[in-house]
């Protein structure tokens, strides 16, 4: 089984800029969870898309946003860009709605650095 | 809200050797879910080992055992025979049992496994 892979690995945008990071969740998971990893930090949760719907928010502004898709793909899209979002951005996937408490399979991120 | 506190940022232990990694989290919810994940250097988070609050029976897994104080709100994390292998940072997390799945992270101890 294919785990959660996620695009690009790395990206470096001009602050003001919009930046999308793509993330393809685990083969039959249709929940797909958005994490923030500052430098130094633990992730923080951003927020969870189950069945196209978001299901739970973090504590993010709104240029903070995401789509999930037929196929349980998910994007991440941020306006706006500021210093502070640069950050290891983090996917996670789990089979279904009330799974996660068994554990999510991970992505390796994308290293967004903001100038 | 729920906090996590790993007081550790680092620890290093020859291979072989025992370690323990400490977590204490604070919460009023009664039945929760506590994790440990591993990142290596890779970035991908890998889960280690999970603990239902309501389970007295601390959870095993191969080499990585738990020492779960729920009245304490302590979770600690047992590492035995420690490899190269065990080589990252080790975050404890905490998701409650109802509401959105998100979890909620330590800032992390980064473990070094000596040679």
């Amino acid at each position: 089984e294919t785990g959660v892979t996620q695009s690009p690995t790395h990206l470096i945008k001009t602050r003001g800029q919009q930046v999308t990071l793509r993330c393809s969740s685990q083969s039959g998971h249709n929940t797909v969870s958005w994490y923030q990893q500052a430098l130094g930090q633990g992730p923080q949760f951003i927020f969870q898309y189950y069945r196209e719907e978001e299901n739970g928010r973090g504590n993010f502004p709104p240029r903070f946003s995401g789509l999930q898709f037929p196929n349980y793909s998910s994007e991440l899209n941020v306006n706006a860009l500021e210093l502070d979002d640069s950050a290891l951005y983090l996917c996670a996937s789990s089979l279904a709605l009330g799974q996660g408490k068994y554990g999510y399979t991970f992505g390796s991120g994308t290293r967004l650095t903001v100038v | 809200a729920q906090t996590v506190t790993q007081s550790q940022p680092e620890m290093s232990v020859q291979e072989a050797e025992t370690v323990t990694l400490s977590c204490t989290y604070d919460t009023s919810e009664n039945n929760y879910y506590l994790f440990w994940y591993k990142q290596p250097p890779s970035r991908q988070m890998i889960l280690v080992i999970r603990q239902e609050a309501y389970k007295q029976q601390n959870a095993t897994e191969n080499r990585f055992s738990v020492n779960f104080q729920k009245a304490a709100k302590s979770f600690s994390l047992k590492i035995s025979d420690s490899q190269l292998g065990d080589t990252a940072m080790y975050f404890c997390a905490f998701m409650k049992q109802l509401g959105n799945e998100k979890l909620t992270f330590g800032t992390g101890t980064r473990l070094t496994i000596i040679p």
